[in-house]
């Protein structure tokens, strides 16, 4: 069965700085990697999506990349911004392409 | 503007009594999916549908419902409700890309629920 944890599970930043959140999965047979900003008592907005044939992907001050082979993938955010504050959520599609499976999230806190 | 739209978005009930959470989206999405929200077990995939008339159970199913009888709708049925089924609950739907994988999920808004 298909876990994603998530890396650390919460962190503080400057404004300014740049940041990696980690995700990993224990089956490396995804079909794709969606990454997520939820704000508190939100619903999730897509940031990036990595399809298992790509590498990484990117959006603004945002990249994410994917090595399936070693069932990781990361979230690169530059020049951390106090509005970039919410919890990531990454989540494989797992190797029958049903069932997506979500980690727990990281709890990002980027302070002015 | 494309959305995944649920009803209501806040409930309360007392254990026992039938409830309906209704989604809709407007993308013609073939995939849609139910999660709940606990803290500490992040989101859990309750039920998902690739097609209509087409539904799976996900990861925790017991003690809900579901159909797919139009493309843009998919329910969530809790047939009786318990205290332990207290959660924010989320719809999701997604698009088939051509080599059969799904594409990115689009999120409703959520509907947080509580039964006493």
């Amino acid at each position: 069965k298909q876990e994603v944890t998530q890396i650390p599970a919460a962190l503080s930043v400057p404004e300014g700085e740049n940041l990696v959140l980690n995700c990993s999965f224990t089956d490396s047979a995804i079909y794709n990697l969606q990454w997520f900003r939820q704000d508190p008592g939100k619903g999730l907005t897509s940031l990036l999506l990595i399809q298992s044939s790509q590498r990484e992907q990117t959006s603004g001050r945002l990249n994410a990349s994917l090595d399936k082979s070693s069932g990781r993938s990361t979230l690169y955010i530059a020049a951390s911004q106090p509005g970039d504050s919410a919890t990531y959520l990454c989540a494989v599609l797992d190797n029958y392409g049903q069932n997506f499976v979500f980690g727990p999230g990281t709890r990002l806190s980027a302070l002015p | 503007e494309a959305q995944v739209t649920q009803n209501p978005r806040y409930l309360i009930t007392v254990t026992g009594k039938k409830l309906t959470v209704t989604c809709s989206q407007n993308m013609n999405h073939e995939y849609m999916s139910w999660y709940r929200q606990d803290p500490g077990l992040g989101l859990r995939q309750i039920y998902y549908s690739m097609n209509v008339e087409v539904t799976d159970k996900g990861d925790v199913p017991e003690g809900y419902k579901v159909s797919r009888k139009e493309k843009r709708n998919f329910p969530l049925i809790l047939e009786s409700p318990s205290p332990n089924q207290t959660s924010l609950y989320f719809c999701a739907s997604s698009p088939r890309l051509a080599g059969g994988s799904w594409y990115e999920q689009y999120f409703g808004p959520g509907t947080r629920l509580t039964v006493t």
